[in-house]
């Protein structure tokens, strides 16, 4: 069980240019999230999915996409990659933990662009 | 402005120290939880409070939710440096909605 896994671990990119973020989860969670860490403000709800086939905007969803083929997989995209968006990007999928729900996070992606 | 305001942001103590940290906001929570990340990896969910003026402890972490459910803490006793790391609180207004999260407190523990 390897839990909530996300490649690549690294990246850098060049203003414009594009790329996609894979997270894949095995616990059969139906919601998945995608979140970004600034340095003092905590994470940022990107977009998250309730289900496969399903996606809806978050908190700061501007310039990134969102694809939910297959409930194991979560892909976020970058269309045209711009400075703003150097960030560590963490995904999450969520379970019903008797009374509460929990987020498990992957270990994230650290993505620069210059 | 954030929804939820975490003091203080940075936190350096020495090993055996007692501490104190705060997420306030003016809005009402359904749920509050709290997280612990380390360097390089994912936030790891401590505690879950969801009854005002709740208590719950986890070895030497006391944890508070506010009467009015608007605010916590979270109080480590005897702090080692294995408790160095980001806590970060997060809170939904409604049952399964989804989660805001503070700007986080960075705890460094020397030994």
């Amino acid at each position: 069980n390897a839990g909530v896994t996300q490649t690549p671990k690294f990246r850098v990119l060049k203003t414009g240019q594009s790329m996609t973020l894979l997270c894949a989860q095995d616990m059969n969670h139906e919601y998945m999230y995608w979140y970004r860490q600034d340095p003092g403000m905590g994470l940022r709800l990107i977009h998250y999915s309730v289900g496969e086939g399903t996606t809806a905007k978050g908190e700061v969803p501007d310039g990134y996409n969102v694809s939910r083929l297959k409930k194991q997989n979560f892909l976020l995209g970058l269309e045209s990659a711009a400075p703003s968006q150097t960030s560590v990007y963490f995904c999450a999928s969520r379970a019903w933990t008797g009374g509460s729900y929990e987020q498990y996070f992957g270990p994230g992606t650290r993505l620069t662009v210059t | 402005t954030q929804l939820l305001e975490q003091s203080p942001q940075f936190l350096s103590i020495q090993e055996g120290e007692n501490l104190t940290v705060y997420c306030n906001s003016s809005s009402v929570f359904s749920s509050l939880q709290w997280y612990r990340q380390e360097p390089g990896e994912g936030p790891v969910l401590l505690v879950t409070v969801v009854t005002g003026g709740e208590v719950k402890k986890l070895k030497r972490l006391t944890f508070q939710f506010g009467d009015a459910r608007k605010d916590s803490s979270l109080h480590i006793t005897a702090a080692q440096p294995g408790d160095t790391g980001l806590y970060l609180c997060a809170a939904s207004r409604k049952a399964g909605n989804m989660l805001t999260f503070g700007g986080g407190t960075r705890l460094m523990v020397k030994p």
